[in-house]
């Protein structure tokens, strides 16, 4: 199975500053059709997942542009920037290249 | 909209058998797929397995033979099956819908927790 390494653990923001999450693959994520299948998602307290970025820099719909996905084959940044209060909580990368898809450990975003 | 829905029971004694029933609106089975994914208390994601539109399935290996997994689809539903339960399956159940542009899984149900007792 493809792990996914997620750092930090948590991160503490003061509203309007900026945040980054690293996720690293063990295994490229690149298809042979030219496609990262990196994913983003947040879980907020109490709720299910949430997709923001799909195939590494793609915003989902509805999400504000305050969020960004980059990376490389096997490096990942999902970064916030001008984060505000309702952005708290789990965020966690996954790819979809292979079954079974798996997830990071997860990444809480909390508000100084 | 599209919504999908976890029923089931929150509590399910130890040895036993897991039913849960995603009960889905907004899209048919026979075009998205629809998978299950577990998070224990306090801990991360965990694929479980999947319902693909045209009727087969897939299972985490994790599980063994322990899951199943099926439709109906003239009643927009999907069945979650396990059994042997241990207490380390304590854990919230979701449901989500894999979107064809995306292939992400871009709706989730709200889950459904379920403690396992001895």
């Amino acid at each position: 199975d493809i792990v996914l390494t997620q750092a930090p653990l948590s991160v503490s923001v003061t509203p309007g500053e900026s945040a980054s999450i690293s996720c690293r693959s063990s295994k490229s994520l690149l298809s042979s059709k030219g496609i990262t299948s990196l994913y983003w998602y947040l879980q907020k307290p109490g709720k299910s997942p949430q997709l923001l970025i799909y195939r590494m820099s793609n915003l989902a719909s509805g999400v504000p542009d305050r969020f960004s996905g980059s990376g490389s084959e096997t490096d990942f940044t999902l970064k916030i920037s001008k984060v505000e209060t309702e952005d708290v909580g789990v965020y966690y990368c996954a790819q979809f290249l292979e079954y079974p898809p798996t997830f990071g450990s997860g990444t809480k975003l909390e508000i100084k | 909209q599209v919504q999908l829905k976890e029923t089931g029971p929150d509590l399910v004694q130890l040895t036993q058998t897991l039913s849960i029933t995603c009960t889905v609106s907004g899209f048919s089975l026979t075009t998205y797929n629809v998978h299950w994914v577990r998070q224990p208390p306090g801990k991360g994601l965990e694929w479980m397995g999947a319902m693909w539109n045209g009727g087969g399935t897939d299972y985490n290996s994790a599980f063994k033979s322990r899951l199943s997994i099926s439709r109906d689809t003239s009643k927009s539903q999907v069945f979650l099956k396990m059994n042997s339960l241990q207490t380390e399956d304590t854990a919230k159940y979701f449901c989500a819908r894999q979107g064809r542009a995306t292939r992400a899984f871009d709706y989730w149900g709200q889950g459904v927790m379920v403690t396992v007792s001895s």
